[in-house]
């Protein structure tokens, strides 16, 4: 079945820039996505990106996808303490199946 | 307006007993969810509903019983409750399948402690 990894954990300084990194399985993935989820809340949805393009930026955020590799990458740039969440990759196939990863502990350190 | 809301947040009941949450989506989609995310915080997938009909059916012991009395709704019983069912449950919403642009969106969460 398809699945989908990344690194359980990261830690940056304030003001860096933080990349987390995400790979997947599925050839037939159509749109993969990056949620945020904060202490005791659910996931909001950060940005998502087309299967058919290579880049996205939406202010502080940029996703890489390089899809021959099946590799998909966050790049948050100036990271604040509020930054700190666990950071979920996801994709799906024509939207009825979506697959999670295990998320991304983004630490941020003053 | 919260679109995908789910009730209640917090529910701590004892072993053996039966609890339901209750979830809504103001979002028209089409398509709606049941995650379990454990204690190590990873999600798992345990129910699909489209228009209703039950889509996906992950491995769930079936003390776990959706019900989906309309697109807009999908509630989840659980009978005689047990410690490992401790988790936070997440329900979610998407799009018409194969729709461009689809996106899951997530409710708060419903954090269920058996004790």
């Amino acid at each position: 079945g398809e699945d989908v990894e990344q690194s359980l954990f990261l830690s940056v300084r304030e003001g860096d820039s933080s990349v987390i990194n995400c790979t997947y399985t599925d050839s037939s993935s159509t749109y993969l996505y990056w949620y945020k989820q904060e202490p005791g809340a659910g996931l909001q949805l950060l940005t998502y990106i087309f299967s058919n393009m290579d880049m996205k930026q939406d202010q502080r955020l940029t996703v890489l996808l390089n899809k021959k590799d099946k590799h998909l990458s966050l790049r948050i740039a100036d990271t604040q303490t509020g930054d700190s969440a666990i950071y979920f990759c996801a994709e799906t196939d024509y939207g009825q199946n979506f697959v999670f990863g295990p998320g991304t502990r983004l630490s941020v350190l003053p | 307006d919260t679109a995908v809301s789910q009730t209640p947040k917090y529910l701590v009941t004892q072993m053996g007993n039966d609890k339901s949450i209750k979830c809504e989506q103001n979002l028209g989609h089409d398509t709606m969810y049941w995650y379990k995310q454990d204690s190590k915080k990873f999600l798992k997938i345990m129910f699909s509903y489209n228009n209703k009909e039950l889509i996906i059916n992950e491995t769930v012991p079936n003390r776990f019983s959706p019900k989906s009395p309309d697109k807009a709704h999908l509630n989840l019983h659980i009978n005689s409750l047990e410690l490992g069912d401790s988790a936070v449950y997440f329900c979610a919403s998407s799009q018409v399948i194969g729709g461009p642009g689809n996106t899951i969106y997530f409710g708060e969460g419903s954090w269920l402690t058996v004790v």
